[in-house]
């Protein structure tokens, strides 16, 4: 069975906090990896593809990076704002659409 | 563009009812997916259907769980029956084709068994 493993499983922040996750995946047969954010009573949105060891992107204060041969990917959110409480989930892709989802990281930012 | 619509949003049963779920996916989008997810766990792959053909339900539980995606458009998930451990969102998702394409999700379903 495949583990994605996402850490921590929750975090609380103050408002203005720079935070960072982690999703770890096996560092074989790699084909992608997704994240997600999904905020409570919506849908989940996607934030970043990443397909290249090394790979970083960059979505305003929300940035990721990509590490293939260790197996993980960090994503960092800078400042950390209210409207950023939301589920992030990692996705491993294992071949073309082929996706297993994290746990996922619980953010709460308090004002 | 118009998202992935999905319907009902709530729904609750009784065990042992059946229940019956719809997914529009986005124009276009060739790929279709029907997660379950359990409180506490991540999203788990039911079904995903390339147009509307069965690309992979190793994870389906076909004794009760069946699903169908006729013309390649619309989709329908259906439970029968229900049990207690069936309680889960369940989301639709699409996709394109490109290789980087991420998943477009829908609002989800949240279904209690009771």
């Amino acid at each position: 069975i495949l583990n994605v493993e996402q850490s921590p499983q929750s975090l609380h922040v103050q408002e203005g906090d720079s935070t960072n996750f982690t999703c770890s995946f096996p560092s074989s047969n790699f084909y992608a990896l997704h994240w997600y954010r999904w905020e409570t009573a919506k849908s989940p949105e996607a934030l970043f593809v990443m397909t290249l060891n090394g790979d970083e992107k960059k979505k305003g204060r929300i940035s990721a990076t990509l590490n293939t041969k260790e197996g993980y990917s960090y994503l960092y959110i800078k400042g950390s704002q209210p409207e950023d409480s939301a589920t992030y989930l990692c996705a491993f892709g294992t071949g073309f659409q082929k996706l297993v989802f994290g746990t996922g990281t619980r953010l709460l930012v308090s004002p | 563009e118009a998202g992935v619509a999905q319907s009902p949003r709530y729904k609750i049963i009784e065990k042992r009812q059946s229940v019956a779920f719809w997914c529009n996916p986005i124009s276009g989008h060739a790929t279709l997916y029907w997660y379950q997810q359990i409180l506490g766990q991540g999203p788990k792959l039911l079904i995903q259907f390339q147009n509307n053909g069965v690309v992979d339900d190793s994870q389906l539980p076909k004794d009760r769980f069946s699903a169908e995606r006729l013309k390649g458009v619309d989709s329908t998930l259906k439970i029968q029956p229900a049990k207690l451990e069936d309680s889960a969102v369940y989301l639709c998702a699409s996709s394109s084709l490109w290789v980087d394409s991420p998943l477009h999700f829908g609002n989800g379903t949240r279904l209690t068994v009771t």
